[in-house]
């Protein structure tokens, strides 16, 4: 089945300690994105992955790291978790895009809803 | 970075009826729909391209403007399947400023 996978579903960390989201397509898509979905303010892009090793900011970019060694994952990094980075994450993957947009649409990965306290 | 305005906010309609979902901006290139469910991600339903498409998915009836600044979602005879978080998503031909709506959250009574 094509799918976006992300892991954990859920997480609950505290303050200061890093932690990684994991996500892996198994559709050959060269473009990949993680956004961020917060009541009132909607979907906000963190970061995206024209391809392998190219990597670029989002809208939302501070506080987040990403890497793309190989083109089924992309994680995404918080070295130093803040209170203001709880929310949905999503990572999303689609054919191809340029810049901040996918050409096509996204297939979207369930979500990851992090809590830091 | 252009902003995308959905209409209504909410709608709450009973199981039958028809509705119509808006989505406004200034000129895109392409315009994405999406159905999101509460605790999942947005499903892509629908990409559109040129100005004046018309595109049908089941009961579900998707319609770009033709100078590509507005698009239409219309549902006939809703169903409580249909309950979600409809979004809109667009940008333009450089790829900058692809940015998705707000939504519109729609509910269907049994």
């Amino acid at each position: 089945e094509a799918q976006v996978t992300q892991n954990p579903r859920y997480l609950i960390t505290v303050t200061g300690k890093k932690l990684t989201v994991t996500c892996s397509q198994n559709m050959n898509h060269e473009y990949m994105s993680w956004y961020r979905q917060d009541p009132g303010l909607g979907l906000r892009q963190i970061y995206y992955s024209m391809n392998v090793e190219v990597t670029d900011k989002g809208d939302v970019p501070e506080g987040y790291k990403v890497s793309r060694k190989e083109k089924r994952n992309f994680p995404l990094i918080l070295e130093s978790p803040s209170p203001n980075q709880t929310s949905l994450y999503f990572c999303a993957s689609s054919l191809s895009g340029l810049r901040g947009a996918p050409y096509y649409g996204y297939t979207f990965g369930s979500g990851t809803r992090l809590t830091v306290v | 970075t252009q902003l995308l305005e959905q209409s209504p906010q909410f709608l709450s309609i009973q199981e039958g009826e028809n509705l119509t979902v808006y989505c406004n901006s200034s000129v895109f290139s392409s315009l994405q729909w999406y159905r999101q469910e509460p605790g999942e991600g947005p499903v892509l339903l629908v990409t559109v391209v040129t100005g004046g498409e018309v595109k049908k998915l089941k009961r579900l009836t998707f319609q770009f403007g033709d100078a590509r600044k507005d698009s239409s979602l219309h549902i006939t005879a809703a169903q409580p399947g249909d309950t979600g978080l409809y979004l809109c998503a667009g940008g333009d031909n450089y790829g900058q400023n692809f940015v998705f709506g707000p939504g519109t959250r729609l509910s269907v009574l049994p």
